[in-house]
């Protein structure tokens, strides 16, 4: 079954700052990488994605960065603001395709 | 679009009871999913359906039910309740196909179990 580890578990940035979550795959057949973002009380809800023909995507201050030889992506916040203030999920599906399983959450805290 | 609802948003049982969780969506998405949140454990799969009339296990099946017998509509059964399963239990949907595979939840039932 697929495992994804991500970390930190916690992150505290000052506003303005760069926030960095980082996600570990180990499973290599499958084709989609996305990272959830969950305000409290909220279901999570999809942020950004990229897929591996490519190694970087761009949206807006959010950008997924992919290593497909180190299996791991990242999520970059450029700028953080205090409503970025949230928990976020990376997931990947298992081996089959139809399961999704996720990394177990960074909680990010962006101070004023 | 309503996307996807759950009912109900909160619940309070005794160990030993049963009770169902609903999940609709009106997307016509042919794949649900239910998950479980609990704190440092992310979101861990409890069953899901690719389609209606078929499901499958997920992480963590013991202790709950599934079935699918419309494209709308995945409820969730828990057939006797543990303070185990104390957990906010949201439930997903998203096309089996495409390019993006975008999972849509709904906004969670919170359960306590005591």
């Amino acid at each position: 079954q697929q495992q994804v580890k991500q970390s930190p578990q916690s992150l505290i940035v000052q506003k303005g700052g760069i926030s960095i979550i980082n996600c570990a795959y180990e499973n290599t057949a499958f084709d989609y990488f996305p990272w959830y973002q969950q305000f409290p009380g909220k279901g999570p809800a999809l942020l950004i994605a990229i897929r591996p023909d490519v190694s970087e995507k761009k949206e807006g201050r959010f950008t997924i960065s992919f290593n497909k030889s180190a299996k791991q992506f990242s999520l970059h916040i450029m700028d953080s603001q205090p409503g970025d203030s949230a928990t976020y999920f990376c997931a990947a599906p298992d081996t089959g395709g139809f399961k999704t399983i996720f990394g177990a959450g960074t909680r990010l805290f962006v101070k004023a | 679009n309503a996307g996807v609802t759950q009912t109900p948003k909160f619940q309070v049982l005794k160990t030993g009871q049963s009770m169902t969780l609903q999940c609709a969506q009106d997307m016509n998405h042919e794949y649900m999913s239910w998950y479980r949140q609990d704190p440092g454990m992310g979101l861990r799969l409890i069953h899901y359906s690719v389609g209606a009339g078929i499901t499958d296990q997920g992480e963590v099946p013991n202790g709950y039910n599934v079935s699918r017998s419309t494209t709308e509509d995945f409820p969730l059964r828990l057939l006797s309740a543990a303070p185990s399963q104390t957990s906010v239990y949201f439930c997903a949907s998203r096309y089996t196909s495409g390019n993006i595979n975008e999972q849509f939840f709904g906004p969670g039932t919170r359960l306590t179990v005591l």
